[in-house]
Order: structure tokens, then C-alpha cells, then sequence
């Protein structure tokens, strides 16, 4: 059990179409992350959020479009997907995007996403 | 680019230690080498860290040489359970007191019957 859910836990989606991926930590942390793992390619940082402020946003395409409403809930809104973006999306958290002494982040289960 | 190398894969006998070798030979004095790992299409777990010191913990053993240029996972008793992609991975500074782990391919650890 690492403290953070992700829902959906897959998803299906055509290219017209708008869904959103949520994320939820129980560990009182206050940095939260998006990352992207394709098929065969390491994982990728998308966004993060250190205090509900996007400090990071790693060149990502405005299709994904992130949210984060409070400390421990992050979204990753999405419109008009193409099927390249089909992957494994991941969400982490971590203590304290800016900590100086280790911060470990735990990650969610992630969403299998596929786009038609 | 991830700063870390590793053997794209391994195999080990179930029972035995699993050693997993890493080189991070460009290192900065005050990063930090993270060990992870990821189970098919599972989020990654986190196992251990360290900055020059060996650390153990109930997962796993973390040797780092007296240079830092490299370390070595070890699995004391690999089960089957612990088959995996094993990442290392060194924490990178990016700007001032932020810092992002920056995933490479990882070690695929198969551990057989």
C-alpha cells in the first residue's frame, strides 16, 4: 500500500474525446507529479506541484492539462489525444518538491491509457 | 538524460543474492543515488537511498564505493516476487533546492525457480 490512488486504472478513449485522470495521496505530502511511461521508454516528468503551485512543466503538449485543487488531490485533464500519447500515466508524491535532504517520492498504481 | 548505467538485464536464482550493478560516475558531491523498481505495468516502489554511506534496510543492502562512481543493489534472498525492472537512479539538481529523479532504462531482474 503506498498512500496514493490513481482512478481510472485504465481507460479508452477516442481522439475527440475529453477524460480526466485523477490521483490521491493519504501521506500528508505536499509535492505531487505527473509522470508519463511509454511502451519501451524510461519514465518521463510531466508537471509538478510543490504547494499547489506548478513549479514544473516539462515541455508537455497543452492536450494534457493539470490540476491541483488542494495538497492532496491532482488531476491531468485531457482533450483531443492523439494515439501516440497512449501509455502508462503515473502519479507520485513526495514530502517537498524543494527539500533539501531526501525526499522520496511513492507512486501510485497508474492509469493504462490507450487512445483510438 | 538519466546519469546512471546499468546491464539491461539479469538473471538470479531464487534463494540466492542478487547483486545489480549501477555506474553514476559523473555524480555531484551532493546527489543522492535512489533505487527503485517496477513490477509489469505496476507504479514504481521505492527500495533504498544513500549519498556515500552504505544503508540497509528491511528491502535491500546499498553499497557505494568510496569514489561514489558506483554502487551495488543487493537482494539478500531473492524470491520469485522480486522479479522486476530495477531503476538507479541519481537525484538531480535543477534549480536552486529542487530536484527531480531522472529514470533511465533500468535492469530487468529475473529470478528463476
Amino acid at each position: 500500500e503506498t498512500g496514493v490512488t490513481q482512478t481510472p486504472r485504465h481507460l479508452v478513449m477516442g481522439m475527440t474525446n475529453k477524460k480526466s485522470l485523477k490521483c490521491e495521496q493519504h501521506l500528508g505530502h505536499n509535492a505531487m507529479y505527473w509522470y508519463k511511461q511509454s511502451a519501451k521508454k524510461p519514465l518521463e516528468l510531466m508537471f509538478v506541484y510543490n504547494f499547489k503551485e506548478q513549479t514544473e512543466n516539462n515541455s508537455v503538449p497543452s492536450r494534457f492539462s493539470p490540476e491541483c485543487p488542494n495538497s492532496s488531490h491532482l488531476f491531468l485533464h485531457l482533450h483531443t489525444l492523439q494515439p501516440e500519447d497512449s501509455a502508462l500515466y503515473l502519479c507520485a508524491s513526495s514530502q517537498d518538491w524543494f527539500s533539501e535532504s531526501p525526499d522520496t517520492q511513492y507512486f501510485g498504481p497508474g492509469t493504462r491509457l490507450t487512445v483510438l | 538524460d538519466a546519469k546512471t548505467t546499468q546491464p539491461p538485464s539479469m538473471d538470479c536464482a531464487e534463494g540466492r543474492a542478487a547483486n545489480l550493478p549501477c555506474n553514476h560516475s559523473t555524480i555531484s558531491g551532493n546527489e543522492y543515488v535512489y533505487w527503485y523498481r517496477q513490477i509489469h505495468s505496476q507504479g514504481p516502489q521505492y527500495i533504498i537511498h544513500g549519498l556515500k554511506n552504505n544503508e540497509t534496510n528491511e528491502m535491500a543492502s546499498l553499497i557505494i564505493t568510496e569514489d561514489r562512481k558506483s554502487s551495488t543493489l543487493i537482494l539478500p534472498h531473492a524470491t520469485l516476487r522480486d522479479t522486476a525492472v530495477y531503476y538507479c537512479i541519481v537525484r538531480v539538481s535543477i534549480i536552486q533546492g529542487a530536484q527531480k529523479l531522472v529514470f533511465g532504462q533500468g535492469t530487468r531482474l529475473t529470478i528463476n525457480p
